[in-house]
């Protein structure tokens, strides 16, 4: 069974701080997807990553797909309350099913 | 601006009804997807369906059916709600990019549904 770990599950920093979150595996995937899902909402897509070693920016938001394509990072430089939600990453196996991750839950104080 | 809509955003009902959950896309996606989403568990994925008149039993379709009549329309059933379905329920289309690969997921704002 494909299974992709977040961490960590919950996270609780300053306002203007940086912060890493992860999304892990042992198993290869041709593409992984990065949601970011706030209180009452549906999840909406932040970015795809497809080549191993592919880092992608949005704004103040770094994505990074490990170069063996089973793992991957989201990177915020200078958090702000708007970032704050549920951070989940989903990969995609060859079969084109997509497994999601449980996570990330970040809060940003003002 | 693309979208999936959800007929409701909350939801009572009470234990033994039959509760129609509804969701429409305007993107003419062919697979079109319901999960659920719990605290602690995550999105589970019930049921899902890559045509119109196709469906796929997902990782949880115990107790749960689907309609897909439309191509822009996928119907979650729950034929006889119980309290442990209740819970927060997402629909999701797909689509292929131009280079043909399917793109991410768009989904709907979910309907929390309360079963009493």
């Amino acid at each position: 069974t494909q299974l992709l770990e977040q961490s960590p599950q919950f996270l609780s920093i300053q306002e203007g701080e940086n912060l890493t979150v992860y999304c892990n595996s042992s198993s290869v995937f041709s593409s992984l997807q990065w949601y970011r899902q706030e209180p009452g909402e549906g999840p909406v897509l932040l970015v795809t990553v497809v080549t191993g070693g592919e880092v992608k920016k949005l704004k103040r938001l770094t994505f990074q797909f490990g170069d063996a394509r089973k793992d991957s990072s989201l990177h915020i430089t200078a958090a702000q309350p708007g970032d704050t939600g549920l951070y989940l990453c989903a990969g995609a196996n060859r079969d084109d099913k997509i497994i999601f991750g449980k996570g990330t839950r970040l809060h940003i104080l003002p | 601006d693309v979208k999936v809509t959800q007929s409701s955003r909350y939801l009572v009902k009470r234990t033994g009804e039959k509760v129609f959950l509804e969701c429409v896309q305007d993107m003419d996606h062919e697979n079109m997807f319901w999960y659920r989403q719990d605290p602690g568990l995550g999105l589970r994925l019930i049921y899902f369906s890559y045509d119109v008149k196709m469906k796929e039993k997902g990782d949880i379709p115990e107790g749960y059916s689907v309609s897909r009549e439309k191509k822009e329309r996928f119907s979650l059933i729950l034929e006889s709600a119980s309290t442990n379905q209740t819970s927060m329920y997402l629909c999701a289309s797909r689509g292929r990019t131009g280079g043909g690969i399917f793109g991410g997921y768009t989904f709907g704002s979910g309907t929390r549904l309360t079963v009493v």
